[in-house]
């Protein structure tokens, strides 16, 4: 089954500064990746996604890349501010194969001022 | 947009008593629903995949006979945690293939259930 690596699993950066998480995955069929920032107790939130047919999206600060070839895709925030502080996770899944939706293992992100 | 209502988001029960978790699909109908569980500082670990209609597919590991999981209806799935001990105590969560962000791509999530097992 699908496998997703993170890392790192903390990132510590001033704010202003970029962030790149990295993650990579394992099954070469796998066609969604989404990343999610999640506070704590809450539920996950969806902050940008990427479909295999795309290498690139970007939304305001936040912007995700996906090489299919290396199986890894990447999310990068710039311009970090204090709010952006919390824990994110990659996720890849065969959406339309029953889409399981496996996480990678997160990563704790602190801005400090 | 697409809404999975969970309940309850916080329950404290006794070691050896049994919890049920509802996961109601509010405006979509959810033939499929994923159960997960997410321990102190962990990733979100995929427990087992409800069908409506249909046995759930359990992930390896998991214990189909403690992780009771009931998918009867399109807009209901349920998880009992049966003779539940301290070690179960975590936080659950399901999710739903649904009308997400990116053009009907996307997974609702419902809120999740915070179980205390004293």
């Amino acid at each position: 089954g699908e496998n997703v690596e993170q890392h790192p699993s903390t990132l510590s950066v001033q704010e202003g500064d970029s962030a790149v998480i990295k993650c990579t995955y394992s099954d070469s069929a796998s066609n969604y990746f989404p990343w999610y920032k999640q506070e704590l107790g809450k539920r996950p939130q969806l902050i940008i996604d990427i479909r295999s047919n795309v290498g690139e999206k970007k939304d305001q600060r936040i912007a995700v890349t996906l090489n299919k070839t290396a199986k890894h895709f990447s999310l990068h925030i710039t311009e970090t501010q204090p709010e952006d502080s919390a824990v994110y996770f990659c996720a890849a899944s065969i959406y339309n194969q029953g889409g399981k939706l496996i996480f990678g293992q997160g990563t704790e992100l602190s801005v400090k001022p | 947009g697409a809404v999975v209502s969970q309940h309850p988001s916080r329950v404290i029960c006794k070691s050896g008593t049994s919890v049920k978790i509802e996961c109601r699909s509010l405006d979509f109908q959810a033939t499929t629903m994923f159960w997960y569980r997410q321990f102190p500082k962990q990733s979100l670990m995929l427990m087992a995949t409800s069908n409506e209609g249909s046995k759930a597919t359990y992930e390896q590991g998991v214990e189909k006979d403690k992780f009771l999981i009931n998918h009867a209806s399109l807009t209901l799935s349920t998880l009992t945690v049966t003779s539940a001990h301290p070690e179960d105590s975590s936080f659950y969560i399901c999710s739903a293939p649904g009308t997400g962000a990116t053009l009907g791509y996307g997974y609702t999530f419902g809120s999740g259930t915070r179980l205390t097992v004293v």
